[in-house]
């Protein structure tokens, strides 16, 4: 009964490579969010779209991109991937925009990336 | 630049104690402070504040938020091993302070 899951719980890998993250949330939640989480514990937010419409799109390098086929996933993919993208990056979703609504946000587990 | 920062970054406690955490803020439209718990995975919500002075509880985890001295509290009393974790503040733009380590020992 996972509510936002993120696959792959782990992910290791070489820099230069191109990887990807997936997010599902079955709580008909219409807006999800990337977040990036550093060694030093401290949340950042990347992306948010509501309604597969991406709304917040933080100071991220362009070899970020996210992508929403449907209102319920938010994906993300990452190329060329180098020794700082070295996080864990995790998943969220909200009912409505959360600068707007206020609503809290759900997270899922987090993905672990570790760049060799 | 709207910021949040959270006090102390790291608490240490013993079982019973009764820990004070502290997250302040500026932030140009103000529309609500969260409180979040991450343990070992992901951030669960405690709760959200929206009104000064009214205060939110939930069993043994209390917060108050004064909206004039731009701060948050969120207070714990006779803390419990399972309470340790980070405690994380953030605005209702989805940014998050630096967030607060509490370990409880038995």
């Amino acid at each position: 009964d996972t509510a936002v899951s993120q696959t792959p719980k782990y992910l290791v890998t070489q820099m230069g490579n191109d990887k990807s993250i997936k997010c599902e949330q079955n709580l008909g939640h219409d807006t999800m969010y990337w977040y990036k989480q550093d060694s030093k514990k401290f949340l950042k937010i990347m992306f948010s779209y509501n309604n597969k419409e991406l709304i917040i799109n933080e100071t991220v390098p362009n070899r970020f991109s996210p992508k929403s086929p449907d209102k319920a996933h938010l994906n993300l993919h990452i190329n060329s991937l180098e020794l700082g993208d070295s996080a864990v990056y995790f998943c969220a979703s909200s009912q409505g925009v959360a600068r707007v609504t206020s609503q809290p946000q759900h997270f899922g587990d987090g993905t672990r990336l570790s760049i060799l | 630049e709207d910021k949040v920062v959270q006090s102390p970054l790291s608490l240490v406690v013993h079982e019973g104690d009764t820990v004070t955490l502290n997250c302040s803020y500026e932030v140009t439209n103000f529309r609500s402070l969260l409180w979040y718990k991450q343990e070992k995975k992901a951030p669960t919500f405690l709760f959200m504040l929206t009104s000064s002075g009214i205060e939110k509880k939930s069993g043994r985890l209390s917060s108050i938020l004064d909206k004039k001295e731009l701060f948050s509290i969120l207070n714990i009393t006779a803390t419990q091993t399972g309470d340790s974790a980070i405690y994380l503040c953030a605005l209702n733009d989805m940014r998050f302070g630096a967030g607060t380590r509490l370990t409880v020992k038995p």
